[in-house]
């Protein structure tokens, strides 16, 4: 079966500081990759998604992330933080097998200090 | 373009009672799924609806529902109230059953069981 583990619960960042938050998945073939945000009072949004091809994706507000087949890995990143990308942070595996409904992890609390 | 909006934003119920929330979709997307996400957790698949049919189905007993209607508006319904339900109830629209279809999500509402 399929499974995601965000391995940190929360992450405390200066702002203007590089982040990443680490995702790692649990499925035998490629699976599609999502990494969503949610702020409070908000729903979720769709940050970046893999299907296949270039293993670096761009996403909005500034994100990427690398997908590492070999370490079942699909880290997010952004190089400079602002105070307004403080939320919660999912990555969420879709695959053939589960008609690619969404498999979460717990989530990536992210702090970010002044 | 609307977004996805549910009602109501807020809920309290007691044990045994039942509950129904309801979700306009995205125009032009004929496709929902609903979610639930307790404190601290990703969020957990309940089902999907595709033009009007339930199109998949997570680990929820029975007394979880639903409805897809002719606009592609959706219902979820919980019978028999458990403490455990109290969540934040999410739907989400896409505009088929491609992975590759973006699920828009709804700011959600958030149930609570006493």
């Amino acid at each position: 079966a399929q499974s995601v583990t965000q391995p940190d619960i929360h992450i405390t960042v200066s702002e203007g500081a590089s982040l990443e938050l680490r995702c790692n998945y649990s499925y035998g073939a490629t699976p599609y990759l999502f990494w969503y945000v949610q702020s409070p009072g908000q729903g979720l949004q769709l940050l970046l998604k893999y299907f296949s091809g270039d293993t670096l994706v761009q996403g909005i507000k500034g994100f990427e992330a690398e997908f590492k087949r070999s370490q079942s890995s699909f880290n997010l990143r952004k190089p400079s933080v602002h105070w307004s990308d403080a939320a919660e942070y999912f990555c969420a595996v879709g695959a053939m097998d589960s008609n690619y409904q969404l498999i979460w992890g717990a989530g990536t609390k992210l702090i970010i200090k002044p | 373009e609307t977004g996805v909006t549910q009602s109501p934003t807020h809920l309290i119920k007691t044990r045994g009672q039942q509950v129904t929330l309801r979700c306009s979709s995205q125009s032009g997307h004929n496709t929902v799924s609903w979610y639930q996400q307790a404190l601290g957790q990703g969020p957990q698949f309940i089902f999907q609806y595709y033009r009007e049919e339930e199109n998949g189905r997570g680990n929820f007993p029975p007394r979880f529902s639903g409805l897809q209607f002719p606009n592609y508006s959706s219902e979820l319904n919980v019978n028999a109230l458990e403490l455990d339900d109290s969540a934040l109830y999410l739907c989400a629209s896409r505009a088929g059953l491609s992975p590759a279809d973006t699920q828009y999500f709804g700011p959600g509402t958030r149930l609570t069981v006493l």
